[in-house]
């Protein structure tokens, strides 16, 4: 069954770029739209975007100047850098699958805590 | 975005117990709705999908219902395993947006 895990730095400077990176295992990476969604301590998910196993995106443009996703097929990768990060991006990053036919995600990895302090 | 907005924020209910959380959206989603289970620690679980269906896996004491700008999930039959956060999410316009979150505790 598909797996996700993402991976990346645990800590991040202020104005600094975030880069984090989500393996898919076990399954299909071909025509799937992937996600990153966070979630700040104790608060709510917001979705982040999503990109295309080919490589179209759509980003939430509450950060899409600062966003910039990308993906690599031959690994099963996709990654996000979200750039110019102050405390306010601190949060638990999920990746997961962003599955057409249900229109949901249905599969997510456990998430990676990113904190952002200098 | 379209706003989604949960209640109650939170919900005290014993074992057995049936319980319903309300979702409403800021404008009409048809039935492009979803709902997720948190626990603590945990990344979100899928639970129901277009409004109604019932993610493979998971009890049938779940259900799921509503079209346009209002939605229900209701639990019958409470188990212990069942209280967690639950958030609803549409996918009707982008940006995707998540409910608040209904957290539903042991009374």
């Amino acid at each position: 069954q598909v797996q996700l895990q993402e991976s990346g730095p645990g800590l991040v400077k202020p104005s600094e770029t975030l880069s984090l990176t989500c393996t898919v295992s076990g399954g299909s990476f071909s025509d799937n739209y992937w996600s990153w969604i966070r979630q700040p301590a104790g608060k709510g998910l917001e979705w982040i975007g999503r990109i295309y196993s080919t490589g179209g995106a759509h980003y939430n443009p509450s950060l899409e100047n600062r966003i910039t996703l990308s993906v690599d097929t031959s690994k099963k990768q996709f990654s996000l850098k979200l750039s110019s990060v102050t405390a306010a991006d601190t949060a638990v990053y999920y990746c997961a699958r962003d599955f057409l036919g249900p229109d949901a995600f249905d599969i997510w990895g456990q998430g990676t805590v990113v904190t952002v302090s200098s | 975005d379209i706003q989604m907005t949960q209640s109650p924020s939170s919900l005290s209910a014993s074992v057995g117990d049936r319980v319903t959380i309300t979702c409403r959206a800021s404008q009409s989603i048809s039935t492009y709705l979803n709902w997720y289970q948190q626990k603590p620690g945990k990344a979100p679980k899928l639970l129901v999908y277009a409004a109604s269906s019932l993610q493979s896996g998971v009890p049938s004491r779940f259900s799921g219902s509503g079209s346009g700008t209002d939605f229900t999930l209701t639990i019958t039959s409470l188990q212990p395993e069942d209280f967690a956060t639950y958030f609803c999410q549409q996918s009707y316009i982008p940006p995707r947006t998540f409910g608040q979150g209904t957290k539903l505790e042991i009374k």
